[in-house]
């Protein structure tokens, strides 16, 4: 039990397009979803947290305008890359916390390159 | 603000030899410290966790004690195996957010 997947597992594209990364909890609902950043040899860094139903919130220095995060589900969060640059490749993972539980359960992550 | 330190990788070890994962934090309060493994091509799952000083956290023959007066989250296992190769990260849990460490890899050869 507590699968979280994510979809795509590697994306490339061009600079100036935006990615839509999806993270799903296969298992259990959700309240609450966190979207991590991680550079190669590098701890991961949370970025925002999301609440179902609410607006999710950003860790200083993240541009929610370029980092748009929905969270339109129990089950289901999305992080779009706005217009993305070679500067926003990374490895981005996600992670849910079941409703009632406050342990994170953590997807495979997403793999984007921007050329 | 929070941080954790684990020692770099990676690290090459025989099957049955001893692993030993330094892992120091900084943090105010009293957080939560946890380790949690990665394996190939999977997500993060939680190793061990502990709550609060002096407990100790354990699972799959891995270990670690929650030292307050030297801020440490030493992870431990006595005797390793291949299947035991992964990423392995320390963490910190304080007011409801996760620090990680660098993450350390870690290969067993048969």
């Amino acid at each position: 039990g507590a699968v979280v997947s994510q979809h795509p597992s590697w994306v490339i594209c061009k600079s100036g397009t935006s990615v839509k990364i999806e993270c799903r909890s296969l298992d259990f609902q959700a309240t609450t979803m966190f979207w991590y950043r991680q550079f190669p040899k590098q701890s991961l860094m949370l970025m925002a947290t999301s609440n179902e139903g609410s607006k999710a919130t950003y860790e200083q220095g993240v541009e929610k305008d370029k980092f748009l995060i929905n969270h339109a589900s129990l089950t289901l969060s999305t992080l779009t890359v706005t217009s993305a640059h070679p500067e926003d490749s990374s490895f981005y993972i996600c992670s849910a916390e079941p409703q009632g539980d406050n342990e994170q359960f953590f997807g495979p992550g997403t793999r984007l390159t921007v050329l | 603000g929070d941080s954790v330190t684990q020692m770099e990788g990676p690290v090459t070890l025989s099957e049955e030899a001893f692993l030993t994962i330094n892992c120091t934090y900084t943090a105010t309060g009293y957080p939560s410290l946890f380790w949690y493994v990665q394996y190939p091509g999977e997500g993060l799952q939680l190793l061990l966790k502990a709550t609060k000083a002096d407990d100790k956290g354990s699972n799959k023959g891995f270990e670690a004690t929650y030292r307050k007066e030297t801020t440490s989250f030493h992870l431990e296992k006595g005797s390793v195996q291949v299947s035991d190769s992964a990423v392995y990260f320390c963490a910190l849990d304080n007011d409801y957010k996760l620090s990680f460490g660098a993450g350390t890899t870690v290969t067993v050869r048969a």
